[in-house]
Order: C-alpha cells, then structure tokens, then sequence
C-alpha cells in the first residue's frame, strides 16, 4: 500500500522567516495530495491541495510543489505569523484506492516571536 | 457557516459503559469517515459509508460500529470503550463515490475528545 514519510518532525522558525514541509510517497498511483492544518483541540483543516497533472499551486502565501518523477511533494509557508503554529499533516491519494487518505506523520511548526 | 457538525467536543465515559458520537454535515456529500486520532499521531480511519453501503477498515475492532440514517448524520458506536479506547474522533465527508475511481477531498469536523474513566 501507500507510504508518506514527512519531514520534518519539528520544525521553529521566526515570524517572517520561510518554513518548508516535506513529504514523499511510494506508490506512483497516488494523484491527489492534500495538506492539513490542525491546531490544538480542533479537527484537520484543508489549507492547499495538488493534484498530479499540476506541478506547482499557490494561495497567498502558502503553496506547494510537486515532483512526479521523485514522489515527493513540499509545502512552503512565506511570511510565517504566530497563528501558523500548529501541526501540518500531509496525504495522498491512491488513484482507485477508494478514496482512502494516507497521511504522513505530522510536523510540528512553532513560530516564535 | 459549520459544515462537518460533531456533538459533543467532549465526551466522558466509564471503562465498559457505551458510549454514541454524532456528526452532521450541510455539505449534501454521500461519503461519510470516521478517524480515530490519538496524541501526536495522524488520524487512522476506522470505517466509511459511501451513502448507505458501510465499508469497515480491516484493522478497524469490532467494539466500534456506526451508523447513518440519512445523508446528514453518521453515528459512531462503542460498545464497550476501554481505557486504550480514549482519543480524538473526527468525523469526515467527501462528495463523491470512493469506487469511481475518483479522488475527492475531505473535509473535517471539529472532533470528539473522549475520555475513558
């Protein structure tokens, strides 16, 4: 089945630095890759998806990037603020797979003041 | 404006005693998740219905079970929680078939933090 590592696991930065999340995937089936944000307490957030035919998205200052040929995909935050702190999880999709979500493992994003 | 409704944010519970999560959603989507989520871990899908056709995960316990008497509202059932049974239940939809091949985004509710006593 499905596998997506994330890295990293913690990740500080200052507020208006850049933060950057990783993931890779291992079955090249996989076309649809979202990312959520959870704050403390609350459920799972959809901030920015991709799909496989598009290789780069943006929504103000979040974006992502992805890279069939390497299965792997990236979230970059610009601009952090405090209110980004939270955990970031990302997913795939298997095409076919029944829509079954397949998360990484989370990172854990602190923006200090 | 909530979408994916789930009553109540916390719930408590005693070691053997049954316990019901609800979830609603305005969203008029036919498949319906429930996700167990543990501390610092992704949430793990226990079971979904797309419509009224129930698709339990393998790994899923029989002491869960859930229900869905219309579109809006899908039920979580534990019969007998126990203590490892304490976690976060968050409640999911999306808006089309799982068997057409498609992928469609999910969309979640708040949650329910259980606590087993």
């Amino acid at each position: 089945g499905e596998n997506v590592e994330q890295h990293p696991s913690t990740l500080s930065v200052q507020e208006g630095d850049s933060a950057v999340i990783k993931c890779t995937y291992s079955d090249s089936a996989s076309n649809y890759f979202p990312w959520y944000k959870q704050e403390l307490g609350k459920g799972p957030q959809l901030i920015i998806d991709i799909r496989s035919n598009v290789g780069e998205k943006k929504d103000q200052r979040i974006a992502v990037t992805l890279n069939k040929t390497a299965k792997h995909f990236s979230l970059h935050i610009t601009e952090t603020q405090p209110e980004d702190s939270a955990v970031y999880f990302c997913a795939a999709i298997r095409r076919g797979g029944g829509n079954k979500l397949t998360f990484g493992t989370g990172t854990q994003l602190k923006v200090e003041l | 404006d909530a979408m994916v409704i789930q009553n109540p944010r916390y719930q408590v519970t005693q070691f053997g005693k049954p316990v019901t999560l609800s979830c609603s959603q305005t969203l008029n989507h036919n498949v319906m998740y429930w996700y167990q989520q543990k501390s610092s871990q992704a949430p793990k899908l226990l079971f979904h219905y797309y419509d009224k056709d129930f698709n339990n995960e393998a790994d899923t316990p029989d002491n869960f079970q859930s229900r869905r008497p219309n579109t809006s509202f899908c039920f979580l059932d534990i019969r007998s929680p126990g203590l490892g049974d304490a976690a976060m239940y968050l409640c999911a939809t999306s808006r089309d078939s799982p068997g057409q091949g498609r992928t469609d985004t999910q969309y979640f509710g708040p949650g329910t933090r259980l606590t087993v006593l």
